[in-house]
């Protein structure tokens, strides 16, 4: 079974550009999740999708947003970038169905992220 | 802010010591505790899963707790070996649905 693949693995942008990510999950994963790596932060929760809706948000800013297919491939994009956005951004793709309690005992599946460098 | 606490931050250990980390996460609304190993240049890797408070896994020699009342989950390493070190991440799920990391032990063992 393929994995989580993401593209591209390095971005460069500069500030003002906007930038798109893309993450392909492990078949039959409807659940995508993304995490922002910046040093010192730990993995920040971005947002996740279900069967193309988003479920849950983190706090970032509006620039950051999402979709998903319908074949449960997510894109990520960020607007207006700012220099604080360089990163590693990883996605995740999981079997959970449910939400709450239900979804609590699926590990998720990393890719192996996007470097993100704003100059 | 990172309500998930991991300590230590990092750990040097010699190959055959055995090791544990700790993992302190809210105690209300808990629904799950995750742990993952993160080995540079890879991508991280779930180790386990747990829910119920008490809940023992083990996968080879590496095992978990977990204690829902308190808030805390250990990681043991029996004997540790090289290909041990990495970073290890624990996430806590609680109500809202959303996994919080905690910022993680960096494991090196020395040959």
């Amino acid at each position: 079974k393929a994995g989580v693949t993401q593209t591209p693995r390095y971005l460069i942008k500069t500030r003002g550009q906007q930038v798109t990510l893309s993450c392909s999950p492990i078949s039959g994963h409807r659940s995508v999740s993304w995490y922002q790596q910046t040093p010192g932060q730990g993995l920040q929760f971005l947002f996740e999708y279900f069967s193309e809706t988003q479920r849950n948000k983190g706090n970032f800013p509006g620039r950051f947003s999402g979709r998903q297919f319908s074949n449960s491939r997510s894109e990520m994009n960020v607007s207006t970038l700012e220099l604080g956005d360089s990163a590693l951004y990883l996605c995740a793709s999981s079997s959970n169905t449910g939400t709450g309690r239900l979804s609590g005992n699926s590990p998720l599946h990393f890719g192996n992220g996007t470097r993100l460098t704003v100059t | 802010i990172l309500n998930v606490e991991q300590s230590p931050q990092s750990l040097h250990v010699q190959e055959g010591d055995s090791t544990n980390f700790t993992c302190s996460f809210p105690s209300s609304n808990f629904y799950a505790l995750h742990w993952y190993r993160w080995e540079t240049a890879k991508s991280p890797e779930a180790l386990f899963v747990m829910t119920l408070n008490g809940d023992e896994k083990k996968k080879g020699r590496i095992s978990a707790t977990l204690n829902t009342k308190e808030g805390y989950s250990y990681l043991y390493i029996k004997g540790s070996q090289p290909e041990d070190s990495a970073t290890y991440l624990c996430a806590s799920l609680t109500a809202g649905n959303m996994l919080t990391f905690g910022g993680g032990t960096r494991l090196m063992v020395k040959p």
